[in-house]
């Protein structure tokens, strides 16, 4: 079975413009949740949904970000603008009411 | 608010010593503990799980106990390998939140094996 997948895996950019990471969670998963890590501040729930309806989202930075799920098997997490600051491995996990996270591979963001 | 606290890395040992990394947690309720690791330029992955006091996880080796008295729930492996070179992270469910899917990390401990 295809895991959680993200796109894309690394992606560097400019102060300033705009970021869309992408991800396709497990097929038949209720929960969909956005991580970041980084060196400094490790992982960090941004924020996560149910059934595609965003639950919590207390854990996004500021209003730069902003993340959306049209539907269950799609899902964005867009940062505009960018900021070097925003450098970090972006991570999205699915999972059904059981606990156990899918992890994707994560997409590598660099601002320069 | 509920927290885990993991000691931090990072920890370097030799191939085939024994491995413990601890964990504690806090907890209002009576949450679901686990153990996820992370490979070097991957996601996170499950390790083991244990969803009641005294229950023992176990997977590949490693295992950990949930210590309800203690409220710990400490990972160990006999023999570690140069494979098992990752980051280790302690997690909770939240028992109090409104999604059982939704879990609280620790910081992550680096583990090192030396041939």
């Amino acid at each position: 079975d295809a895991g959680v997948i993200q796109s894309p895996r690394h992606e560097v950019t400019e102060m300033g413009q705009e970021v869309t990471l992408r991800c396709k969670p497990i097929s038949g998963h209720d929960y969909l949740f956005w991580y970041r890590q980084t060196m400094m501040r490790g992982l960090e729930l941004l924020i996560y949904f149910n059934n595609n309806v965003p639950i919590d989202d207390s854990g996004m930075p500021e209003d730069r970000f902003s993340a959306k799920m049209p539907n269950a098997s799609f899902s964005t997490l867009k940062i505009q603008p960018s900021e070097p600051r925003d450098s970090a491995v972006y991570f999205c996990a699915s999972t059904l009411i059981t606990g156990e996270l899918f992890f994707g591979e994560g997409s590598r963001l660099t601002v320069l | 608010g509920d927290s885990v606290t993991q000691m931090e890395g990072p920890v370097t040992l030799s191939e085939e010593a024994f491995l413990t990394i601890n964990c504690t947690y806090t907890a209002t309720g009576y949450p679901s503990l686990f153990w996820y690791v992370q490979y070097p330029g991957e996601g996170l992955q499950l390790l083991l799980k244990a969803t009641k006091a005294d229950d023992k996880g176990s997977n590949k080796g490693f295992e950990a106990t949930y210590r309800k008295e203690t409220t710990s729930f400490h990972l160990e492996k006999g023999s570690v390998q140069v494979s098992d070179s990752a980051v280790y992270f302690c997690a909770l469910s939240d028992p109090g939140g409104g999604s059982q899917g939704n879990l609280i990390f620790g910081k992550g401990t680096k583990l090192s094996v030396k041939p």
